[in-house]
């Protein structure tokens, strides 16, 4: 069955370290999402990709935060510096096409310490 | 601002007994899914409905969307200590998906 992978799937960091994370959609979805779930909470979408581009990062830290997905199949998301209120799981999904239904992979809990 | 409630946020309930999860909002959306979460893994969909007033069953879950389509609900009948994990309800609007803040259940034996 396809599944959205995601590597890895735990990671200990260090504030002002920089971390990264990958993640593989399902062969032939054309549409990325990264989302910040913080403890107890539901998932919050920080960007959005359309093959590769950028379609919505309004919800992105900016100053520290950047996402790519150069050649519109598998993504990074990285954190540089990390800051102690980025401790969170994030997650990877993706969809067919924009609007159709999205598909999650199993995550990476980052802790910074 | 939290654009989707559920309720209640915390269930904990015998093993046989029915419950409902209520996720409400005042905005319309094009569809609702409903996903479930186990610790350290991603959700898992488990639905989407799309029309107003529509009902679907998936074994012992009932799931409606509001005729208007502001609001759903998740029903489940004899639950199972297998049906424990975080319910999340996610309303679908320009592509996106908005989540509620999930709902924790717990059956126990």
């Amino acid at each position: 069955e396809a599944e959205v992978a995601q590597s890895p799937r735990y990671k200990i960091t260090e504030k002002s370290q920089a971390v990264a994370f990958w993640c593989d959609p399902i062969s032939g979805h054309a549409t990325l999402y990264w989302y910040r779930q913080i403890l107890g909470q539901g998932p919050e979408l920080l960007v959005q990709f359309q093959d590769e581009s950028v379609v919505d990062d309004s919800q992105l830290p900016k100053d520290r935060f950047s996402a790519e997905r150069l050649k519109g199949v598998d993504s990074t998301l990285k954190i540089q510096p990390a800051e102690l209120g980025d401790s969170a799981m994030y997650l990877c999904a993706s969809s067919f096409i924009l609007g159709a239904e999205q598909f999650f992979g199993p995550g990476t809990r980052l802790t910074v310490l | 601002t939290q654009l989707l409630e559920q309720s209640p946020q915390f269930l904990s309930i015998q093993e046989g007994e029915n419950l409902t999860v209520y996720c409400n909002s005042s905005s319309v959306f094009s569809s609702l899914q409903w996903y479930r979460q186990e610790p350290g893994e991603g959700p898992v969909l488990l639905v989407t409905v799309v029309t107003g007033g529509e009902v679907k069953k998936l074994k012992r879950l009932t799931f409606q969307f509001g005729d208007a389509r502001k609001d759903s609900s998740l029903h489940i009948t004899a639950a199972q200590t297998g049906d424990t994990g975080l319910y999340l309800c996610a309303g679908g609007r320009v592509g996106k998906l908005i989540f509620g803040q999930g709902t924790e259940l717990s059956v126990k034996p």
